[in-house]
């Protein structure tokens, strides 16, 4: 069955450090997304992919990087970790603008 | 202000039960309504969508309604069962891929 899946689940990293949160999905849905998710807050978008060779800011993408080598794949970096930025990171895929998103089960990241 | 406010914040009830989420908003138009179901340590699913022009969706025990004059949406949750248990997530779709979230309600279902 197709599916979309992140890694690791949960990290723990040191202010400063860079990190890299995998996302590979196996629809071939050319559209792929990143989201943060904060106690009181909606999933807010940090960057989005239409296709490969493709990456497009969000509303919080300070701090974040995508890139788009493949289909399956979106990983987002993290270039200096800071402690805001602890968070729960999903990825999600969809194969049109308006149609539903598939989200991966996401990523506990704590930065201390 | 947010543009998509949800109520209750959480909410818990007994097993068996019916409830309604309900899900505000400023936006309009949009492309459509979904309404979304995130189990502690997992993603989101969907459950329904609404275009603009619709009134009602129904997935099983869950009915989505949407008064585009008023500009709220609701969930209802009939019968409910212990696996309900989960945030729910109103989403809109304002076009293309922008869409916004609201911060959900947090269901507790108690035997």
């Amino acid at each position: 069955d197709a599916e979309i899946t992140q890694s690791p689940r949960h990290k723990i990293t040191e202010t400063g450090r860079q990190v890299t949160l995998a996302c590979h999905q196996t629809w071939n849905h050319n559209n792929m997304f990143w989201y943060r998710q904060d106690l009181g807050h909606g999933l807010r978008l940090i960057h989005y992919s239409y296709g490969v060779q493709d990456t497009n800011k969000g509303e919080v993408s300070d701090g974040y990087s995508v890139s788009r080598s493949n289909t399956e794949d979106l990983p987002l970096t993290l270039e200096s970790a800071a402690s805001s930025q602890t968070s729960v990171y999903f990825c999600a895929s969809s194969p049109g603008q308006i149609s539903e998103q598939y989200f991966g089960p996401g990523t506990r990241l704590t930065v201390t | 202000k947010n543009q998509v406010e949800q109520s209750p914040q959480s909410l818990i009830i007994l097993e068996g039960k019916n409830c309604t989420l309900q899900c505000n908003y400023t936006v309009s138009p949009f492309s459509n309504l979904r309404w979304y179901k995130q189990d502690t340590g997992r993603g989101p699913v969907s459950l329904t969508i609404m275009t603009f022009s619709e009134n009602t969706k129904s997935n099983g025990r869950y009915t989505a309604t949407l008064d585009a004059d008023t500009k709220q949406s609701s969930l209802h949750i009939t019968a409910s069962q212990l696996s309900d248990s989960a945030s729910y997530i109103c989403v809109l779709n304002t076009g293309g891929f922008k869409t916004i979230f609201g911060a959900g309600t947090r269901l507790f279902v108690k035997a």
